[in-house]
C-alpha cells in the first residue's frame, strides 16, 4: 500500500497568517494515464471531510484561492494564506492513484 | 444539489454483520462511483471499497474476505455489508462520491460491542 506521510502533526497559526503542510508518498503518485491523483481534505470538528484540492493543484468548486496545492511525484504541499477561523480543523492528504486509496494521518491546524 | 446520506444500526454485536445504506440524490449512480470510507475515533481515514458507475466493485484487500458492496440504482442506494465484526470495526462510516471524494455523507457512527 502507498504510505502517505504528513508533516507536521499539528500547526499553530495566528489569524491572517500563512501555513504549509507537507505530504509525502512512499511511491510515485503519477498514474499510467499521466495524472497525479493527490487530493487535500479538511475535516472541521464534528463534520465530514470536505474536498479542497484535487489532482495536486485544482481547487474544488467554492474553495477560496487562499488554498493552493503544489508538488509532483512523491512530494506535495498545501499552502493556506490569510488564515481565517473557519480554516481550523484537521487536514488530510489522500491518494487515488493506486489501490487501495490511502490517506495521511492528518495535520491539526489550531489558533496560536 | 448533490447529497449522500448513510443509515444503519449504531450498535452491532461482535461476530455479527454490519449493513449500511448510502442514499444519494442530485446525481446518478450510473454516472458516478460511490466509495465507503471508515474513520476510527480521532484517527485517519481508511478506504474500504467502491461501487463503480457500471456496477463493478473494487475492495481494499484488508477487507476483501468479509466486505461486500452492492447497489439498487432504482432507489439511488449503495449498500455495504461486512461480516465477522470485531471491536476494531468501531468507527464512523462514510460514503463519498467518485475517486476524489468530492462529496461526503454526514457519516454513521457504528459501535461494535456486546
Amino acid at each position: 500500500d502507498v504510505v502517505m506521510t504528513q508533516t507536521p502533526v499539528s500547526l499553530s497559526v495566528s489569524l491572517g497568517g500563512q501555513v504549509s503542510i507537507s505530504c509525502r508518498s512512499s511511491q510515485s503518485l503519477v498514474h499510467n494515464n499521466g495524472n497525479t491523483y493527490l487530493s487535500w481534505y479538511l475535516q472541521k470538528p464534528g463534520q465530514s471531510p470536505q474536498l479542497l484540492i484535487y489532482k495536486v493543484s485544482n481547487r474544488f468548486s467554492g474553495i477560496s484561492d487562499r488554498f493552493s496545492g503544489s508538488g509532483s511525484g512523491t512530494d506535495f504541499t498545501l499552502k493556506i494564506s490569510r488564515v481565517e477561523p473557519d480554516d481550523l480543523g484537521v487536514y488530510y492528504c489522500g491518494q487515488g492513484t493506486q489501490y487501495p486509496y490511502t490517506f495521511g494521518a492528518g495535520t491539526k491546524l489550531e489558533l496560536k | 444539489q448533490v447529497q449522500l446520506k448513510e443509515s444503519g444500526p449504531g450498535l452491532v454485536q461482535p461476530s455479527q454483520t454490519l449493513s449500511l445504506t448510502c442514499t444519494v440524490s442530485g446525481f446518478s449512480l450510473t454516472s458516478y462511483s460511490v466509495h465507503w470510507v471508515r474513520q476510527h475515533s480521532g484517527k485517519s481515514l481508511e478506504w474500504m471499497g467502491r461501487m463503480w458507475s457500471d456496477g463493478d466493485t473494487s475492495y481494499n484487500s484488508a477487507f476483501t474476505s468479509r466486505l461486500s458492496i452492492s447497489r439498487d440504482t432504482s432507489k439511488s442506494q449503495v449498500f455495504l455489508k461486512m461480516n465477522s465484526l470485531q471491536t476494531e470495526d468501531t468507527g464512523t462510516y462514510y460514503c463519498a462520491r467518485n475517486g476524489v471524494f468530492d462529496y461526503w455523507g454526514q457519516g454513521v457512527m457504528v459501535t461494535v460491542s456486546s
